[in-house]
């Protein structure tokens, strides 16, 4: 079994802020992590994935997150925040024992203020 | 390019009717999913197909629901009797293969259900 816990449900920063979007996950075996971005009236889109290689990933948009099996987490950052960056994250785990299924947080709204 | 592309955008409907929600994914992917994304919620598994046959429908909350892909590519998602907690935005993704968790999923835009 999995499940994600996304904490604080809207985020707030600055226009050139560090953005921290905070993400913990419960797995029973090694888990593959994912962070989807969703801007409004559109389809989920793959920011980036951690699948047991390097530890800290690095996405589009200049994205990146750490996987911390100590802390069960998978933080989602950028250095700087931009106007366009505005929208909804989800953190997502897969399992290897089935593949198919994508277990969600409940997102967090994003807004960057001018 | 073309997506994952579903229809209809909208559909309104009464409750105890039925619908079918389409969802045509990337040319060439084998693997399909459906998932159901109820307002302020992260999206929720349903199903998941490789190729023809259902892989893993342990989502589907009901035997009211069920979902079709026929001949490999385009799947329906059917509701029947329809009820108000049905309301959601029901979302399609695909992948090329499926194999292995980290192939990657894309997503459709979502059909929002609203159940009157």
């Amino acid at each position: 079994a999995q499940s994600v816990t996304q904490l604080g449900s809207h985020v707030s920063v600055s226009e050139g802020a560090l953005v921290l979007l905070r993400c913990n996950y419960s797995s029973s075996v090694p888990p593959y992590l994912f962070w989807y971005v969703q801007y409004p009236n559109q389809g989920l889109q793959l920011l980036l994935k951690y699948t047991s290689a390097a530890t800290l990933v690095k996405g589009i948009n200049g994205f990146e997150a750490e996987f911390k099996k100590s802390e069960t987490s998978f933080h989602l950052t950028k250095p700087s925040a931009h106007m366009s960056d505005a929208a909804e994250y989800f953190c997502a785990v897969r399992l290897n024992t089935n593949a198919g299924k994508s277990t969600f947080g409940d997102g967090t709204t994003l807004t960057v203020k001018p | 390019g073309a997506g994952v592309s579903q229809t209809p955008s909208n559909k309104v409907t009464e409750k105890g009717k039925y619908v079918e929600l389409r969802c045509d994914p990337i040319s060439g992917h084998t693997a399909l999913y459906w998932y159901r994304q109820s307002l302020g919620q992260g999206p929720e598994f349903l199903i998941y197909f490789q190729g023809t046959g259902a892989a893993d429908d342990s989502g589907l909350p009901n035997d009211r629901f069920f979902a079709v892909r026929p001949e490999g590519s385009v799947s329906t998602l059917k509701i029947q009797r329809t009820e108000r907690g049905d309301s959601a935005v029901y979302l399609c993704a695909s992948s090329l293969t499926g194999q292995g968790p980290g192939s990657e999923q894309f997503f459709g835009p979502g059909t929002r259900l609203t159940v009157l």
